[in-house]
Parts: structure tokens; sequence; C-alpha cells
């Protein structure tokens, strides 16, 4: 089945903490992202890679990193979480030529 | 600055009732646009994918349509059902430069169909 898993769905950690949330794609897809969503403010991207060793800043990157080494994962990093990071986080793919997106399941965040 | 606003933000309708959501948006240069549906707690669901060549998409009992002059995009949803209660998200994605694979979504309409 074509999907993007995302891990972990739901993650508790404490302020300072380094964590990872990984995201993999087994439908050989070029382009990753990820997002956040927050109550009012929708979904907004945080980072995007169009291929590998290719990332860039989307609209709200602070405090986050990506890397891409392999074209089926994009993990994100979280270096020293904080409370404004508390929210749901969705990976999304697609492929060069197929216009529609993927996304993940979704990982709830919550900094303390 | 490209934005996306969805009208109304919630709605509750009596099962089999026909409805329509609204999704409108400021800049017309889209690469295309997409309608996500998403239910409580869970990832985004693709519904339907309009090209910004096209008028409209139809896929079972929904259908979508597209009129880029005005900014527009609809997503009528006929005989609706318990089951279609979710939250529905519109998303453009832009058509120029290294970001046209960026989605914009709008905030969502919250639909609830009373049985």
């Amino acid at each position: 089945e074509a999907q993007v898993t995302q891990n972990p769905r739901y993650l508790i950690t404490v302020t300072g903490k380094k964590l990872t949330v990984t995201c993999s794609q087994n439908m050989n897809h070029e382009y990753m992202s990820w997002y956040r969503q927050d109550p009012g403010l929708g979904l907004r991207q945080i980072y995007y890679s169009m291929n590998v060793e290719v990332t860039d800043k989307g609209d709200v990157p602070e405090g986050y990193k990506v890397s891409r080494k392999e074209k089926r994962n994009f993990p994100l990093i979280l270096e020293s979480p904080s409370p404004n990071q508390t929210s749901l986080y969705f990976c999304a793919s697609r492929g060069t030529g197929d216009y529609g997106y993927t996304f993940g399941s979704g990982t709830r965040l919550t900094v303390v | 600055k490209q934005e996306v606003t969805q009208i109304p933000a919630a709605l509750s309708v009596p099962e089999g009732e026909n409805l329509v959501l609204n999704c409108s948006f400021t800049d017309s240069a889209i690469y295309n646009l997409q309608w996500f549906r998403q239910d409580p707690g869970k990832g985004l669901t693709s519904l339907l994918l309009i090209q910004s060549s096209q008028r409209e998409q139809t896929s079972g009992r929904l259908n979508a349509s597209l009129d880029k002059s005005s900014g527009r995009s609809t997503l009528y949803i006929a005989a609706s059902q318990p089951g279609d209660s979710a939250t529905y998200l519109c998303a453009v994605s832009r058509l120029y430069g290294g970001a046209t694979n960026k989605l914009i979504f709008g905030t969502g309409t919250l639909l609830a169909v009373q049985p």
C-alpha cells in the first residue's frame, strides 16, 4: 500500500530534550515536506525537500532541522524542544508529474 | 501573499441533504487546488485534486469546481451521510519558483451530519 508513515504517533517530552520524528514514504516520491497544525492557524509548512540532499525552509522553520540522506526518509529534528512547539505534525510527499499530495497520519507532540 | 479562506467555519446539516463548502484564495496564480478530509486527531485524506487548467473533478458523491479568475472553489457533497462528518480543508499550491510544491491551507470547515 502506498503510504507515508510517521513515528511516533504520540510523544510527550520535556523542554530541551532532543527528539526526532521520522517520516518514510514508499512511493519513490521526490518531494517531501513537514507541516504543523495549530488551532486557529491551520497547517503551516516547516521545511521541504525537493530531492535527496536538497532541503529548504518553509514558513515556520525556527527550532527545527531536517535531513534528506535517502529518498524515502525525511526526519524532523527538534534539537531543543520548547512548549511552543507543542502541535500536531504532518509529513507529506508528492512525486514529479504526480500532482497530488499524500499525508502521513500525524504526530501529536506535547512539550512540557 | 496567498491567503486561503473557507466559509463557513462550521456547518451542521441533517442526513440526506446536499451541501456546498466554499474556498476562496487571493492569488489566482495557482498550480492546483486540493480538497482534503480530516477526521478528529487523524491525518489528511485527499479527496479531489483540480489542476489549474481544469474546471471540476468528481469522485462518487463529491464534486469540486474551480474558478481561478474569481479565486473560488466549491466542494459539493450530495446526499450527505453521518460518515461524512469531518473537517474539510482546501489547499492551493503555488505556481512559481522552487515553491511550486508548497501547499497553502485554509483553516477548514467542520461538518457535522446529523442522523
